[in-house]
């Protein structure tokens, strides 16, 4: 299966730190995407990666891909509380339609 | 743009009756998607169509689930008849080649 596997599962931290999410895939993809769902609502987008891109950044998010490893990272700098959510990562073989991962949960305290 | 609706926003029923599920995806969008988020399963794919027309159902979990898209801003998604089992966020979805747009779901308790 192409679905992405986030890790960890769940991550604590202290406003202010760093959060990186990981996320795995078995087959070749075209895109991997990250996105944000706060409780009881919708997915939100965050940010696409192309499988020629090994790097993309946006804001306090950094993503990096590396296809030869099948792994993607999402990386939060300077948590805020507001951050607190899940992350999905969702991967786009042939048919470019994403398949999502169960996620990590980040919980930033204040 | 309102972005994806969905209605309703919750939904609960007795087993065994029809649920109908509605989607108005955002203008222009050539996709849509139907998702189910359950804890025990995540995000699954249940259906998606491209300019209105079915493309794979094949994530439908049975044949209880139907759904369609008769024209290009409304897509409905029906549980005939439910079951506790069916409890889940349904999440509806639109994208064209600029990105996906996730609706805010409808939680269904099937009682």
């Amino acid at each position: 299966s192409q679905q992405g596997e986030e890790d960890p599962q769940a991550l604590s931290i202290q406003e202010g730190e760093n959060a990186t999410m990981n996320c795995s895939y078995k087959t070749s993809i075209n895109n991997l995407q990250w996105y944000r769902q706060n409780s009881g609502r919708g997915l939100v987008h965050l940010i696409l990666i192309r499988s020629n891109e090994r790097e993309k950044h946006s804001g306090r998010l950094r993503v990096t891909l590396d296809t030869s490893k099948k792994s993607s990272s999402l990386l939060i700098t300077a948590s805020r509380a507001a951050d607190t959510a899940s992350y999905f990562c969702a991967t786009e073989g042939g048919s470019y339609i994403p398949t999502f991962g169960r996620g990590t949960s980040l919980i930033v305290h204040p | 743009d309102a972005g994806v609706i969905q209605s309703p926003r919750h939904e609960v029923t007795e087993m065994g009756q029809e649920v109908t599920l509605r989607c108005k995806p955002i203008s222009g969008h050539d996709y849509l998607f139907w998702y189910r988020q359950t804890m025990m399963r995540g995000l699954e794919l249940l259906i998606y169509f491209n300019n209105n027309v079915p493309i794979d159902d094949s994530g439908m979990p049975e044949d209880r689930f139907s759904a369609k898209m008769p024209n290009a801003s409304f897509s409905t998604l029906k549980i005939q008849p439910s079951e506790p089992r069916d409890s889940a966020v349904y999440f509806c979805a639109s994208s064209d080649s600029d990105g996906y747009t996730f609706g805010s779901g409808t939680r269904l308790t099937v009682v």
